[in-house]
């Protein structure tokens, strides 16, 4: 099983929708989780940090599942500028200090 | 706009030139890093560098040669490379250690290509 798992795409969706994408990882000991986008030829940015409680950044909401290792990111009435490659990061508990494990993304393209 | 800036944002060499990647921040960070990203990939980490020493070193060829001089700089020296080099390679800083729960900011990276 690959460390951090995540749905390639493409999702294509029309502006104004609702769209969902989950990630899962394997090591239940995982520590630090965060949700990445990359823009074609760009260099990731980060989107946001991805805390048990959830957290919310305007249209932007995180959600992390210990229990089931996984985090999902809901994005409400998409843009077209959120088209975009979101990558899924998780650090390792007791991992190599800098080794974050990037998935290999997930790819959104909203249309007009 | 990235805090992070790398030089050059193109590159092109023989596989016999020697050339360096220059990478610089003034955000105070403490940790710094190298990726390499090929298309449609994931980012691999390189090598880290926490408080201007080497402390992560992912068996990377020789061929690569990091480079710490400072605080601020972080230079990744090539030389020898193989077309299967070309890539984006990608700097980032954190404040201290990913472990601690520091976030990430990269460069906008130097687009490699090795003919």
């Amino acid at each position: 099983r690959k460390e951090v798992e995540q749905d390639p795409g493409p999702f294509n969706v029309p502006e104004g929708a609702t769209v969902a994408f989950n990630c899962t990882y394997s090591n239940s000991a995982s520590q630090s989780f965060f949700w990445y986008r990359q823009d074609c030829r760009k260099e990731p940015k980060l989107l946001m940090s991805v805390y048990s409680s959830g957290n919310e950044d305007g249209r932007f909401t995180a959600q992390l599942n210990r229990a089931s290792q996984y985090i999902s990111l809901l994005i409400r009435d998409s843009k077209l500028s959120d088209s975009a490659t979101y990558l899924c990061v998780v650090t390792p508990y007791g991992g190599s200090q800098g080794n974050l494990i990037f998935g290999k993304g997930t790819k959104l393209s909203v249309k007009p | 706009d990235t805090e992070v800036t790398q030089t050059p944002k193109h590159l092109v060499m023989g596989m016999t030139n020697k050339k360096s990647l220059k990478c610089e921040q003034h955000m105070g960070h403490r940790a710094m890093y190298w990726y390499k990203q090929k298309a449609k990939k994931p980012p691999e980490l390189m090598f880290v560098y926490s408080y201007e020493k080497l402390s992560i070193n992912e068996s990377v060829p020789s061929r690569f040669s990091p480079e710490c001089p400072n605080s601020s700089l972080l230079n990744l020296h090539l030389h020898a490379l193989q077309p299967e080099d070309s890539a984006l390679y990608l700097c980032a800083s954190s404040r201290g250690t990913v472990a601690t729960n520091e976030k990430l900011f990269f460069g906008s990276g130097t687009q490699l290509s090795v003919l």
